[in-house]
């Protein structure tokens, strides 16, 4: 069974330009979190998604958003990126919205320059 | 808002030691609570997770307890291995909300 997925990896943009991140979460989960992991903050919750609708927000400007499509896969934007938004952006899934298990992705480092 | 947080920010133990890992809570709302581990250049992985109905549970080499009236919850790591040198999180959550909130997470390094 495949695990969650995100796309890209590694990625550096410059200030003010915007960025999308891919997740594809396991098959049959369909609840998709997003995490914004740094050294100071640890890990901050930015939304989650369940079928296609946001559920939960977390404390992150309007810069941040998200989306997710009828296969559960999810997207996350960062527009007008600021040298802050360099961080880990981590994916998670699990099969519906409610206290249960998190599965993790690898992540996709994003370097703003 | 509450957060978890943790009492050690780094813990070096020997090969073959028993590791404990806390953290404290201070949201008496929290009734679900896991522990996840993460490697460098991964994202985090499940260990473990324990419902406030529970004090503890088991798993393979791992173990987690849980003190609802000091809301305190502890990792122990038995015949701990350098395979296990890792950042160990907490993470809680409140009742009647799906988000899992983190804690800064604790650094475990294993000498052989």
């Amino acid at each position: 069974k495949a695990g969650v997925t995100q796309t890209p990896r590694y990625l550096i943009k410059t200030r003010g330009q915007q960025v999308t991140l891919s997740c594809s979460p396991i098959s049959g989960h369909r609840s998709v979190s997003w995490y914004q992991q740094t050294p100071g903050q640890g890990l901050q919750f930015l939304f989650e998604y369940f079928s296609e609708t946001q559920r939960n927000k977390g404390n992150f400007p309007g810069r941040f958003s998200g989306r997710q499509f009828s296969n559960s896969r999810s997207e996350m934007n960062v527009s007008t990126l600021e040298l802050g938004d360099s961080a880990l952006y981590l994916c998670a899934s699990r099969i519906d919205s409610g206290a249960n298990v998190l599965t993790f992705g690898a992540g996709s480092r994003l370097t703003v320059l | 808002g509450e957060s978890v947080g943790l009492h050690l920010p780094t813990l070096s133990v020997q090969e073959g030691d028993n590791s404990i890992i806390n953290c404290a809570y201070s949201n008496s709302a929290s009734d679900y609570f896991i522990w996840y581990k993460q490697e460098s250049g991964k994202g985090p992985q499940f260990i473990i997770d324990i419902r406030s109905n529970m004090d503890k549970r088991q798993g393979q080499r791992v173990t987690v307890l849980l003190n609802k009236t000091v809301k305190h919850l502890s990792l122990q790591i038995a015949a701990t291995q350098p395979g296990d040198s890792a950042v160990y999180f907490c993470a809680e959550n409140i009742r009647g909300y799906s988000t899992l909130t983190f804690g800064k997470g604790t650094m475990l390094l294993v000498s052989p």
